[in-house]
C-alpha cells in the first residue's frame, strides 16, 4: 500500500485563487521531504526541499512567495500554490525519504488546472 | 550529483526479459544506484536499488558492474502493464536528492 499520501489527486480552480496541495507520511516520519513539479511527456523538476522545523530550500527559478510550503510535523508538508495562474498548470508530486531504509518514496500526484 | 543517461525509448513484447541499461559516469563512492516506474499522471514507484554486483527482489534485478559506472535493469517477462516510464537515478546517501533525467519509455507490444 500507499506509504505517502498526497491530496488532492486533482484540482481545478479559478485564476488568483490559492490551492493547497498535502503530502503525509504514513508509517514513518519524514524530517525532509520533497516537491517536484512535472510538464506534460517530461521528466520530474525538483521545486524545494521541506524542511521540518526550519524554512524549505527552494531551487533556482521557483518562487519561494508563488509555492509556499510549509513543513510543520515529522509526517506532514503542505504546498500552497498563491494567487494561482494558468502557467502553474501542472502536475505536482511530492516525495518522502524513508530513513534507515534509504528509499523515496512519492505520493500519487496532483493534477492542478487553473482556468 | 552524478548525472544519468539511458535511452529514451524502447520495445519489446509480451512475455520477453527487457534489460534497460543506464551510465552514470561520474557516480560517487557513496552512492547508491535506484531505479523508478511511472505511468502517466502518477507518481513514480520505487522498484529496485543498489550498491553493486547484483540485487533481486520480486519485480526485477540489478545488475551493477565493479567499476559501477552503469547499472542494468533486468525485468523478467514483461506484460502489457509494465508499459511505462523507467528512471534510473544515482542518490546520495547523505541528502537523498534526487535529479531526474529523462527516461526511459517502454512500450510493451502484445
Amino acid at each position: 500500500g500507499a506509504v505517502v499520501s498526497q491530496h488532492p489527486s486533482r484540482v481545478i480552480c479559478k485564476s488568483g485563487t490559492s490551492v493547497k496541495i498535502e503530502c503525509r507520511s504514513l508509517d514513518f516520519q519524514a524530517t525532509t521531504m520533497f516537491w517536484y513539479r512535472q510538464f506534460p511527456k517530461k521528466s520530474l523538476m525538483l521545486m524545494a526541499t521541506s524542511n521540518e522545523g526550519s524554512k524549505a530550500t527552494y531551487e533556482q527559478g521557483v518562487e519561494k512567495d508563488k509555492f509556499l510550503i510549509n513543513h510543520a510535523s515529522l509526517t506532514l508538508s503542505t504546498l500552497t500554490v498563491t494567487s494561482a495562474h494558468p502557467e502553474d498548470s501542472s502536475f505536482y508530486i511530492c516525495s518522502a525519504p524513508r530513513e534507515g531504509v534509504g528509499i523515496q518514496y512519492f505520493g500519487a500526484g496532483t493534477r492542478l488546472s487553473v482556468l | 550529483l552524478a548525472k544519468t543517461t539511458q535511452p529514451i525509448s524502447m520495445d519489446s513484447y509480451e512475455g520477453q526479459e527487457v534489460n534497460i541499461t543506464c551510465s552514470h559516469n561520474n557516480i560517487a563512492t557513496n552512492d547508491y544506484i535506484t531505479w523508478y516506474q511511472q505511468f502517466p499522471s502518477q507518481g513514480p514507484r520505487f522498484i529496485i536499488q543498489g550498491y553493486k554486483t547484483k540485487v533481486t527482489n520480486e519485480v526485477a534485478s540489478l545488475f551493477i558492474p565493479a567499476d559501477r559506472k552503469s547499472s542494468t535493469l533486468s525485468l523478467p517477462r514483461v506484460s502489457l502493464s509494465d508499459t511505462a516510464v523507467y528512471y534510473c537515478l544515482v542518490v546520495k546517501d547523505s541528502n537523498y536528492q534526487l535529479i531526474w533525467g529523462a527516461g526511459t519509455k517502454l512500450i510493451i507490444k502484445p
